[in-house]
């Protein structure tokens, strides 16, 4: 049974600081893994998307990478903002359906 | 371009009432579509799921159910609220199955009292 852990659980920086979110999943056999982002009370918003083969995706200020055969990727996101707080989720897709990580929830202070 | 729709917003209801939520896409066709679950301080639980009119998988036992009565609609129901059933529950969709990007609608926030 696929797995996926977030770490760490909350974060809070300073603005302008750059940050890490790290994802984790037990079982490499995946299609793709995405990247969302859930404002308070929303829906989620899809922020990348790295296909198994690919190794990094990028979009802006973020940049996610993937590595299977270790069962980790990384979402980094840089000058972070203040309105770059919001929680991040990450998921994993096996053939239909997606499984998803708890999520990290991070605070940009002004 | 394709947008996913959920009503109600928000809803209310008491324990032992009926409830129907619906999720429609638009600007696409044989979508697959999910309905996940976010409970208070919980992660997001896929409930179902439809690959196309009628086919439905369910992924939890529970007090609720899904049909998939057109292309692009999927309803989700319950008989009889309990509690539990309380938190936000989002419909999604894909283009296909397997390395598709997923899209999520905006969600229902049901408070069972």
């Amino acid at each position: 049974k696929q797995e996926v852990t977030q770490i760490p659980a909350a974060l809070s920086v300073p603005e302008g600081e750059n940050l890490v979110l790290n994802c984790s999943f037990t079982d490499s056999a995946i299609y793709n893994l995405q990247w969302f982002r859930q404002d308070p009370g929303k829906g989620l918003t899809s922020l990348l998307l790295i296909q198994s083969s690919q190794r990094e995706q990028t979009s802006g200020r973020l940049n996610a990478s993937l590595d299977k055969s270790s069962g980790r990727s990384t979402l980094y996101i840089a000058a972070s903002q203040p309105g770059d707080s919001a929680t991040y989720l990450c998921a994993v897709t096996g053939f239909q359906k997606l499984v998803f990580g708890t999520g990290t929830r991070l605070l940009v202070s002004p | 371009s394709q947008t996913i729709h959920q009503w109600p917003a928000t809803l209310v209801q008491p324990v032992g009432s009926p409830l129907s939520l619906e999720c429609t896409v638009e600007g696409t066709s044989n979508p697959n579509l999910y309905w996940y679950r976010q409970a208070a301080g919980r992660g997001l639980q896929l409930l179902f799921y439809s690959v196309g009119i009628g086919q439905i998988s369910s992924e939890v036992p529970q007090n609720l159910s899904a049909s998939r009565p057109q292309d692009r609609q999927f309803i989700l129901s319950s008989k009889k609220l309990l509690l539990s059933d309380s938190g936000f529950y989002l419909c999604a969709w894909t283009p296909g199955l397997g390395a598709y990007e997923q899209y999520f609608g905006p969600g229902t926030r049901l408070t069972v009292t």
